[in-house]
């Protein structure tokens, strides 16, 4: 069964500061690994979707790496604003629909005016 | 290009009611998924359509049911409610399945059974 683990679990950083965002997952078979944004009490916005063939993929100030192997993948994010602020999910597609997507628990980022 | 939207967004019921929830999926999509999301926690993954049909279901009891459209909407029933069944309740579609394909959700429905 896949799990998922993200860390840290919460974050808060001054305006300004690049970081880091870490996801794990137990099963390398995957399909996909995809990261999302989540603001309180809302739906789900995809953020950076990255194949398994892939190693990473970037939008804007967001780059997301993937490493199958060792089951891991890292969400850096530039130049960090306000905006910035949210709940951050990693997901992963191991069964090609059959299992959904397995979610970690997210990490909730601040980032301090 | 509209996306997925959710009704209603918000819905309080009664313990041992029965609810229906829906989904439009984002146009041109064919699969319609469905999550539960408890507060602080991922959203866990309740069943899968793909033109009207399940494929795939997580681990949820049977009072969990669902129903896909020939237009791709869909809707999720929720008999006998119970207290836990508390959360927010996520649809995504996509356009089929694999791993090229990206999921885009809605903005949930908050159901709260007192």
């Amino acid at each position: 069964k896949q799990e998922v683990t993200q860390i840290p679990a919460a974050l808060s950083v001054p305006e300004g500061e690049n970081l880091v965002l870490n996801c794990s997952f137990t099963d390398s078979a995957i399909y996909n690994l995809q990261w999302f944004r989540q603001d309180p009490g809302k739906g789900l916005t995809s953020l950076l979707l990255i194949q398994s063939s892939q190693r990473e993929q970037t939008s804007g100030r967001l780059n997301a790496s993937l490493d199958k192997s060792s089951g891991r993948s890292t969400l850096y994010i530039a130049a960090s604003q306000p905006g910035d602020s949210a709940t951050y999910l990693c997901a992963v597609d191991s069964g090609g629909g059959a299992d959904g997507l397995t979610f970690g628990k997210g990490t909730h980022l601040i980032i301090q005016p | 290009e509209t996306g997925v939207t959710q009704s209603p967004t918000h819905l309080i019921k009664t313990r041992g009611q029965q609810v229906t929830l829906r989904c439009s999926s984002q146009s041109g999509h064919n699969t319609v998924s469905w999550y539960q999301q408890a507060l602080g926690q991922g959203p866990q993954f309740i069943f899968q359509y793909y033109r009207e049909e399940e494929n795939g279901r997580g681990n949820f009891p049977p009072r969990f049911s669902g129903l896909q459209f020939p237009n791709y909407s869909s809707e999720l029933n929720v008999n006998a409610l119970e207290l836990d069944d508390s959360a927010l309740y996520l649809c995504a579609s996509s356009l089929n399945w694999g791993d090229s394909t990206e999921a885009f959700f809605g903005q949930g429905t908050r159901l709260t059974v007192v």
